[in-house]
């Protein structure tokens, strides 16, 4: 069982569409981070939210945090193919089995088409 | 400043047999961090590395090991090679945990 799940798993999309990604988990986190990453190349991070209820913005994308950091959300608005790519949550829990690692959700893999 | 630099890129090897992987760490980073990505997966956190100490080991059994060197470069060693061990396996480096840098990673195929 993952400790962060991502939904949806897969999302094809025409350019100029907005799109809403999620990340749920049943525990607490410290933060959560979410990554871009595309083939043969590993994950670049794109923001860090840490206060519950926080939004970051970067540029087209939107980044919430849960209230009850549980969860987090990332909006993209007019999506275009340079978008493509798979995200992916990751984050420290706040348990002491996993306090140590940056845990990773499941990913999205999105395909904006042209 | 440099980045996360792993080497090999690609690697073939035989079921059975023994691979290391090699990561140098981003300039000024104490930490590193390997995990194992199957294809359109999340990565899996295999373990970490502080101060050249195991600082933290996910669900991977023992012939997976590890070193980090004075230097904070790090190797990741995996004995008895399995098909299922075939897998893009990223190093990431930080300071005292925070602000990750991943490498490019080391595909490894094991036929």
């Amino acid at each position: 069982t993952q400790l962060l799940e991502q939904s949806p798993q897969f999302l094809s999309i025409q350019e100029g569409e907005n799109l809403t990604v999620y990340c749920n988990s049943s525990s607490v986190f410290s933060s959560l981070q979410w990554y871009r990453q595309e083939p043969g190349e590993g994950p670049v991070l794109l923001v860090t939210v840490v206060t519950g209820g926080e939004v970051k913005k970067l540029k087209r994308l939107t980044f919430q945090f849960g209230d009850a950091r549980k969860d987090s959300s990332l909006h993209i608005t007019a999506a275009q193919p340079g978008d493509t790519g798979l995200y992916l949550c990751a984050g420290w829990a706040i348990s002491s089995g996993s306090a140590r690692q940056l845990t990773f959700g499941s990913g999205t893999q999105l395909t904006v088409l042209p | 400043e440099t980045g996360v630099t792993q080497s090999p890129t690609h690697l073939i090897k035989t079921r059975g047999q023994q691979v290391t992987l090699r990561c140098s760490s981003q300039s000024g980073h104490n930490t590193v961090s390997w995990y194992q990505q199957a294809l359109g997966q999340g990565p899996q956190f295999i373990f970490q590395y502080y101060r050249e100490e195991e600082n933290g080991r996910g669900n991977f059994p023992p012939r997976f090991s590890g070193l980090q060197f004075p230097n904070y470069s790090s190797e990741l060693n995996v004995n008895a090679l399995e098909l299922d061990d075939s897998a893009l396996y990223l190093c990431a480096s930080s300071l005292d945990r925070r602000g990750y840098t991943f490498g490019s990673g080391t595909r490894l195929t094991v036929v």
